[in-house]
């Protein structure tokens, strides 16, 4: 069965000091991987996403993800965070045709 | 480049009414979904549709129903609101051909919806 985990609910970072967010997936199949962002009281907009070129992915705002098939992982970073990057992100896989399975979130706080 | 649109915004509804949410997109894409985000739960998918005229259950259609008469357009009906369905709903469309991988899903600005 094909499913995403987001190992942390909660991230604290102070400003300038590098983010990571953690994600693994389960897939059967050779899956495409997604990152997105939601700023609160917005809907979700794309960050990146691996569809089996490259597997360092580079996104918008300075965040980049690597696919580590044999880790299944596709962990979220961001050398330096500022403050606007405090939102919700969420990882998301999507294993086939239509279905786009999504993480349960993972909510970043910047400290000034 | 208005993308994937929905109304209302916020509504409130009292324990055993009806409402449609409206959703409509310009990007001619031909999947379109709905779903519902509760606090820590992520995204669970209410229904789907492939392309006018035929839609499909996600993990959480209990209570709902769609439509789907044009490419453009996918209401979802709330019949008779149940305070479990406070939440906020999401529609999205994406473009997939075959079992094309990759394609980006787009999101509306949600709809914040309160069953008292």
């Amino acid at each position: 069965a094909q499913s995403v985990t987001q190992l942390d609910s909660h991230v604290s970072v102070s400003e300038g000091t590098p983010v990571l967010l953690r994600c693994n997936y389960s897939s059967s199949y050779s899956p495409s991987l997604f990152w997105y962002v939601q700023h609160p009281n917005k809907g979700l907009q794309l960050l990146l996403k691996y569809t089996s070129a490259a597997t360092l992915v580079k996104g918008i705002n300075g965040f980049e993800a690597e696919f580590k098939k044999s880790e299944t992982s596709f962990h979220l970073t961001k050398p330096s965070a500022h403050m606007s990057d405090a939102a919700e992100y969420f990882c998301v896989v999507k294993p086939g045709t239509y279905k786009y399975i999504f993480g349960t979130g993972t909510r970043l706080k910047v400290l000034a | 480049n208005a993308g994937v649109t929905q109304t209302p915004k916020f509504r409130i509804l009292k324990i055993g009414q009806s409402m449609t949410l409206q959703c409509t997109q310009d990007m001619n894409h031909n999947y379109m979904y709905w779903y519902r985000q509760d606090p820590g739960m992520g995204l669970k998918l209410i229904y789907y549709s492939v392309g006018a005229g035929i839609t499909d259950k996600g993990e959480v259609p209990n209570g709902y129903n769609v439509s789907r008469s044009t490419t453009e357009d996918f209401p979802l009906r709330l019949e008779l609101a149940a305070p479990s369905q406070t939440s906020v709903y999401f529609c999205a469309s994406s473009y997939t051909a075959g079992t094309a991988s990759g394609n980006t899903i787009y999101f509306g600005e949600g709809s914040w919806l309160t069953v008292v």
